[in-house]
């Protein structure tokens, strides 16, 4: 079966870390750009990083520019989001999402493959 | 940014109906537009991309269509697995950004 499995979250402090993992499984991501996608509790989605196939191109959303760092590791189909400076306002469920191509490029990605979804709560 | 305004925010609808959401794009995007579903406590999945291109697995009953900065998803015949919630994203520049939602419930 083709799937994204994320794990590491949990609760934290604010102004803590906390780092996420997508594990891949029945599919090799090596070809593929990935992101993380999140969402606030009743809340919309919202894009928070994306890296390129080869792990070179990294983007990220303003509000986590600095404090968040995407990478990935192709040998172990894996991908990572280091959660720095954490703030109450990044508490959402995370999402892996694979896109259909592997360059960083923005124009015509599409997430055809996502994750089931790990919670971060940051609160005191 | 590119901002997406999806109408309505929220319908009511029968199973059989024909059902419209629209998203309006704050600038030309071209056809990098893609439409989700989403069900309660599930991850997205991908309907529609490039404004008009059903995925793979997807039923024909979703269909996209694109004027000029305005895109439309319609369901032509509402089945009960379709009430869900309903995002559209564009890929035309950075930063991804999603519409609101559109929330289909059952009439």
């Amino acid at each position: 079966e083709v799937q994204l499995v994320e794990s590491g979250g949990g609760l934290v402090l604010p102004g803590g870390s906390l780092r996420l993992s997508c594990e891949a499984s029945g599919i090799t991501l090596s070809s593929y750009a990935m992101s993380w996608v999140r969402q606030a509790p009743g809340k919309g989605l919202e894009w928070v990083s994306t890296i390129s196939n080869g792990g070179t191109g990294t983007d990220y959303a303003d509000a986590v520019k600095g404090r968040f760092t995407i990478s990935r590791d192709n040998s172990k189909n894996t991908l990572a989001l280091q959660m720095n400076s954490l703030r109450t306002e990044d508490t959402a469920v995370y999402y892996c999402a694979k896109d259909w191509k592997g360059g960083i490029a923005v124009a015509g990605t599409r997430f055809d493959l996502w994750g089931q979804g790990i919670l971060v709560t940051v609160s005191s | 940014d590119i901002q997406l305004t999806q109408s309505p925010s929220s319908l009511s609808a029968s199973v059989g109906d024909r059902v419209t959401i629209t998203c309006r794009a704050s600038q030309s995007i071209s056809s990098y537009l893609n439409w989700y579903q989403q069900k309660p406590g599930k991850a997205p999945n991908l309907l529609i991309y490039a404004a008009s291109s059903l995925q793979g697995g997807v039923p024909s009953r979703f269909s996209g269509t694109r004027s000029g900065t305005d895109f439309t998803l319609t369901i032509s015949s509402l089945h009960p697995e379709d009430f869900a919630t309903y995002y559209c994203q564009q890929s035309y520049s950075s930063p991804l950004t999603f519409g609101q939602g559109t929330k289909v419930e059952i009439k």
